[in-house]
């Protein structure tokens, strides 16, 4: 299975900035997810990105506030724009090969 | 689209009890089917999966899971439970072959009381 590195693990912003979450894969892959986890739920799809072109948003999901890069078919970043408490979630990365690999996730907290 | 429900919440166990998590999922086609589990501060961490072939799955660290086709069901079970195996699991369903993204259910919060 793939291995992820996501970073950063944790952070603390003030509300009104932006984060970006930067995930690498040790493997070439066509698909890459992001998730959020809000505290004490299951996780919500974001966007599916693919390298080269545009990602693709969820429902309820827009590009202003979440752009994604995929420059190569080992990264992407996801940022978090324009933060709010409301945006204070755990952000998973994933990829689609067998097992559906995930990254370690990044704990946000919005103050 | 697909759809995953979990039935129970909150799961409350002595060590040494048995352990069955439910999880039904709603599609026409075949599916690939996952669990995965979070422990307290961690992240998600896979347990098993299902692809294809004999439905009775083994996972990792005692767990099994049984596909029933005709129930639309992957059930997650352990003969006795450990007070480690606290945590978050997740039942997850994707078409299979497709590489579409997961789709999650609600989670069952497993307590293990020592």
């Amino acid at each position: 299975s793939a291995v992820i590195s996501q970073k950063p693990s944790r952070d603390i912003c003030q509300r009104g900035t932006s984060l970006t979450i930067q995930c690498q894969v040790d493997s070439q892959v066509t698909m890459m997810f992001w998730y959020r986890q809000q505290p004490g739920q299951s996780l919500t799809l974001i966007a599916t990105a693919n390298q080269g072109s545009e990602a693709t948003y969820e429902s309820g999901f827009v590009i202003d506030k979440f752009p994604i890069s995929r420059p190569n078919l080992t990264f992407s970043t996801l940022t978090v724009s324009n933060m709010s408490p409301e945006d204070s979630s755990i952000y998973l990365c994933s990829v689609g090969t067998d097992g559906y690999t995930f990254g370690s996730g990044t704990r946000l907290t919005v103050v | 689209a697909q759809s995953v429900s979990q039935h129970n919440h909150h799961v409350i166990l002595s060590e040494a009890a048995s352990l069955e998590l439910g999880c039904n999922y709603s599609y026409g086609g075949t599916v690939n089917l996952f669990w995965y589990v979070q422990y307290p501060g961690q992240h998600l961490q896979l347990l098993l999966k299902y692809f294809s072939g004999d439905p009775l799955v083994k996972g990792i660290k005692g767990f099994e899971a049984e596909f029933i086709k005709s129930k639309f069901s992957f059930n997650l079970r352990k003969p006795s439970v450990q007070w480690s195996d606290t945590a978050e699991y997740f039942c997850a369903v994707v078409p299979a072959r497709s590489f579409q993204k997961l789709v999650f259910g609600t989670g069952t919060r497993l307590l293990v009381s020592p």
